[in-house]
């Protein structure tokens, strides 16, 4: 099993520049989630899916961040325009359909905006 | 809402010195509850979990008891290594199918000097 992959590992952009982050979650998981983590901020949930449907996004911080999963077996999370302040590590994560399943993490999107 | 509070870091330790890190929670439900461990550069790793009051979760040398009267879970290890130095999470979930999700702790650095 390959684990959730995450592309790419590193990206450095621009302010005011489109970001696009990618995901493929373990196959045959149902839920897929989206973090965010800051060292001011800590670990926190954006958005998550529940077979390819958003289920909450109230983490979600602002228009300018959207989510899609146009199949089970890939999801994006995009950011229109950046901002420095959107400097974080990005990790996507999915687990299975049963009650106390194991959330498995992907290694994460180290993402710079200058 | 249900939060988890983790105590303050970074902890560190020598090498074959006993490790406590505390973890307290607070639920609208009966939660389910977790450790997490992120090495460095990678994504986060599900460490142990318990699913209700007394369970005792293991893993690696690392055991957590589920205490509901007193709403913690906190991690111990009786022996630590250089190869523990991580970041450590303390989670909780509630709820049920497409309500279920991951509430975490702020996390606490652990280093372990030879």
């Amino acid at each position: 099993d390959a684990g959730v992959i995450q592309s790419p590992r590193h990206e450095v952009t621009e302010m005011g520049q489109e970001v696009t982050l990618r995901c493929k979650p373990i196959s045959g998981h149902d839920y897929l989630f989206w973090y965010r983590q800051t060292m001011m901020r800590g670990l926190e949930l954006l958005i998550y899916f529940n077979n390819n449907v958003p289920i909450d996004d109230s983490g979600m911080p602002e228009d300018r961040f959207s989510a899609k999963m146009p199949n089970a077996s890939f999801s994006t999370l995009k950011i229109q325009p950046s901002e420095p302040r959107d400097s974080a590590v990005y990790f996507c994560a999915s687990r299975a359909q049963g009650v106390w399943e194991t959330q498995y993490f992907g290694p994460g999107t180290r993402l710079l905006v200058l | 809402g249900d939060s988890v509070t983790q105590m303050e870091g970074p902890v560190t330790l020598s090498e074959e010195a006993f490790l406590t890190i505390n973890c307290t929670y607070t639920a609208t439900g009966y939660p389910s509850l977790f450790w997490y461990v992120q090495y460095p550069g990678e994504g986060l790793q599900l460490l142990l979990k318990a699913t209700k009051a007394d369970d005792k979760g293991s893993n690696k040398g690392f055991e957590a008891t589920y205490r509901k009267e007193t709403t913690s879970f906190h991690l111990e290890k009786g022996s630590v290594q250089v190869s523990d130095s991580a970041v450590y999470f303390c989670a909780l979930s509630v709820g049920f199918g497409a309500n279920s999700k991951l509430t975490f702790g702020k996390g606490i650095t652990l280093s372990v000097r030879p």
